[in-house]
C-alpha cells in the first residue's frame, strides 16, 4: 500500500526554524517528484514546493529564500527545512507524491496522487 | 496562473446533478486536476488531465474542458460526495489551486 507519513510539525516562535520529514513506503520513491502543499485551517490549498526525481527544486514566491526542500532517496524520505518562520506559515503541511500519467508533463507531473495525513505547523509567540 | 472556481458554495440534494466550473487566467492545455476533500482529511485525487478518472473513483464523477475552462460534474450526488472540491493546474510553476467549492446537503 502506498503511504506517506509526515512528522516534525509543532509550535515555533516567529523567526524560528522547523524541519518537516516525510517517510514514503509502498512505491519506488526515487522515481517520483515529491511536493509539499499546505492548508490554513478553514482555507484552501496552497502549493509550497516541489523536488523532482532528478533533484530539481521549485518554490512558491511566499516561501522562496526561507524554505528548502530536499530528499534522501536511500531512506525514502522527503524534507522541508523552514527558516525565518512567520505567523502566515501556520498551516497543515501535506507531503504529496506527483506522477505524470501522460506522455509529456511540462512540470513533471499531471496529478498529485498520494497524500500524507498532514502535520500541523503553528508559528506563534 | 490564477484559477477561479464557481460557485464557491453549492447546496444540493442526493440524486442531483451538479457541476463546478474552473477557469484559468491563461491556457493550461489539459493539465488540470480535481480533488475532493472531506473535513479533517487530506485531499483525494479524482480526475487528472482534465477528464481522466483516477483509478477507484466512481463513474458518476466526470471532467471536461481544455484551455481555460473546465468542468467537474457529479451525475447523481451521493451522501458521501458532500465535501469541498478543488481544481489545480499543473501546466506551469507555480502550481496553483482554485479557491474551492463546498458542496452541502440541501
Amino acid at each position: 500500500e502506498f503511504q506517506l507519513v509526515e512528522s516534525g510539525g509543532g509550535l515555533v516562535q516567529p523567526g524560528g526554524s522547523l524541519r518537516l520529514s516525510c517517510a514514503a513506503s509502498g512505491f519506488t520513491f526515487n522515481s517520483y517528484d515529491m511536493h509539499w502543499v499546505r492548508q490554513v485551517t478553514g482555507k484552501g490549498l496552497e502549493w509550497v514546493s516541489t523536488i523532482g526525481s532528478a533533484g530539481d527544486t521549485y518554490y512558491s514566491d511566499s516561501v522562496k529564500g526561507r524554505f528548502t526542500i530536499s530528499r534522501e532517496n536511500a531512506n525514502n524520505s522527503l524534507y522541508l527545512q523552514m527558516n525565518s518562520l512567520r505567523a502566515e506559515d501556520t498551516a497543515v503541511y501535506y507531503c504529496v507524491r506527483g506522477d505524470c500519467y501522460g506522455i509529456t508533463c511540462y512540470t513533471g507531473v499531471d496529478a498529485l496522487d498520494i497524500w500524507g495525513q498532514g502535520t500541523i505547523v503553528t508559528v506563534s509567540s | 496562473i490564477q484559477l477561479t472556481q464557481s460557485p464557491s458554495f453549492l447546496s444540493a440534494s442526493v440524486g442531483d446533478r451538479v457541476s463546478i466550473t474552473c477557469r484559468a487566467s491563461q491556457d493550461i492545455n489539459s493539465f488540470l486536476a480535481w480533488y475532493q476533500q472531506k473535513p479533517g482529511t487530506a485531499p483525494k485525487l479524482l480526475i487528472y488531465a482534465a477528464s481522466t478518472l483516477q483509478s477507484g473513483v466512481p463513474s458518476r464523477f466526470s471532467g471536461s474542458g481544455s484551455g481555460t475552462e473546465f468542468t467537474l460534474t457529479i451525475s447523481s450526488l451521493q451522501p458521501e460526495d458532500f465535501a469541498t472540491y478543488y481544481c489545480q493546474q499543473l501546466n506551469n510553476f507555480p502550481l496553483t489551486f482554485g479557491g474551492g467549492t463546498k458542496v452541502e446537503i440541501k
